[in-house]
């Protein structure tokens, strides 16, 4: 079993849509990051957060320290939003390795 | 000026060879990472230096040798190529004390 799971895996919306991704983690982590990837694309880093809340334009990004769970939400989808969005936990401290997620490839439609 | 940049981007080469691939951050950041992404999309983490010093070794082949000359290189080093070996490896930095990241856009290794 993977230290951090995302469901869903596959995720396909219509634009405009309101969009949740959400990922569980299984140890105590220093930080929960969320990053986006195009197809044959970089990693771009989309949230850091260790509590609470963030938003960035149309992302939000929420954590449940108690629960160990994350959500990425999407508020009117659009088509270029279609990418794989991966959580990660992060170790912080020395060493501050990511354990990823499998990913959710989404695809919105317009 | 991209901040964390790799090279070369692509790289075809046939089993047995002997083959490197470079990274280099101009963030600052002291310490710098390579992780596997397998062609499941599936990222990994292989290996951590912070100040120049390996800090993470995740049971990475030792036909695998990263190198870091100062903080703001990292390369990879890979010897007698599998086709297992074929994947993207990307390249990222980060900061003591700052558990953000920054990623190279990758560098897709195929072994034919």
């Amino acid at each position: 079993k993977n230290e951090v799971e995302q469901s869903p895996q596959n995720l396909t919306a219509q634009e405009g849509e309101f969009i949740t991704i959400n990922c569980s983690y299984s140890v105590g982590i220093s930080a929960l990051h969320w990053l986006q990837q195009h197809p044959g694309g970089g990693i771009v880093s989309l949230f850091m957060l260790s509590s609470g809340k963030k938003k960035h334009g149309r992302l939000i990004a929420t954590i449940n320290i108690q629960e160990k769970h994350s959500s990425l939400h999407i508020t009117a989808s659009h088509p270029r939003d279609s990418a794989v969005y991966i959580c990660a936990e992060g170790y912080g401290g020395a060493t501050n390795k990511l354990i990823f997620g499998t990913g959710t490839l989404l695809a919105v439609q317009p | 000026d991209t901040a964390v940049s790799q090279t070369p981007k692509y790289l075809v080469t046939q089993m047995g060879n002997d083959k490197s691939i470079k990274c280099e951050q101009n963030l600052g950041h002291d310490t710098m990472y390579w992780y596997k992404q397998d062609s499941k999309k599936f990222l990994k983490i292989m290996f951590s230096y912070n100040n120049k010093e390996l800090i993470i070794n995740e049971t990475v082949p030792n036909r695998f040798s990263p190198k870091s000359p100062d903080k703001a290189h990292l390369n990879l080093h890979i010897n007698s190529l599998e086709l297992g070996d074929s994947a993207v490896y990307f390249c990222a930095s980060s900061r003591t004390g700052w558990n953000g990241y920054t990623f190279g856009s990758g560098t897709r290794l195929t072994v034919v």
